[in-house]
């Protein structure tokens, strides 16, 4: 079956400094990827995007980096303010239908 | 982007009783979907809910326990019934626009007794 995981459960960065939170990903046929914020009472928000005929995309302040030979999935967050401070979460949609399936999460805590 | 909101925000529930949870889009939007978040852990898909059929449920799920509506292009309800305290979790809907991405209401905070 599919499943998108997670090797860092727990990040804490010094503001100002670059966050990586990274994501593994065990279906190949997932083509589309995405990156939530969930802040703390809050629902997931989306931050950024990337199909999987691309390697890196880049946002506001974000990028985020496909590996898809190795399966992985990476959002970097320059110069990491307190406000980052939440849960991202990985999903990953295959070109089959149109669900999500999500990874385990990763708390990111900036330390002021 | 879509704005989603959900009704109630929170609630604390008697176990053995039903709670209707309300989620409504400032758009039309073909799919609609319903999840449930443990405490602590990520996001399950309950169920995909489409107007004008009947719910599409995930593995573990069943429509007699988390019964959904879908009246209209802008509107769901889940129903989470006969609850026991495991039912405690934040549910949330969101909604597909049609270009991949997911977008979610702010969840329903629920707390079985």
């Amino acid at each position: 079956g599919e499943s998108v995981g997670l090797h860092l459960p727990t990040l804490s960065v010094q503001e100002g400094d670059n966050s990586i939170i990274n994501c593994a990903y065990s279906n190949s046929a997932s083509d589309y990827f995405i990156w939530y914020k969930q802040e703390s009472g809050k629902g997931p928000q989306f931050i950024i995007d990337i199909r999987s005929n691309m390697d890196k995309r880049q946002g506001q302040r974000v990028t985020v980096l496909l590996n898809k030979t190795v399966k992985h999935l990476s959002l970097q967050i320059a110069a990491t303010q307190p406000g980052d401070s939440a849960v991202y979460f990985c999903a990953e949609k295959t070109e089959y239908g149109n669900k999500l399936v999500f990874g385990a999460g990763t708390i990111l805590r900036v330390k002021s | 982007s879509a704005v989603i909101s959900q009704k109630p925000s929170r609630d604390i529930c008697q176990r053995g009783t039903s709670l209707t949870i309300q989620c409504q889009v400032d758009s039309q939007v073909t799919m609609m979907f319903w999840y449930r978040q443990q405490p602590g852990q990520s996001l399950t898909l309950i169920a995909t809910a489409n107007q004008g059929s009947e719910a599409t449920y995930e593995s573990g799920f069943v429509i007699d326990k988390f019964p959904i509506s879908r009246p209209n292009l802008t509107f769901s309800t889940l129903t989470v019934s006969n609850m026991s305290p495991e039912d405690s979790s934040i549910y949330l809907c969101s909604v597909d626009l049609e270009t991949d991405t997911q977008y979610f209401g702010p969840g329903t905070r629920l707390t079985v007794l």
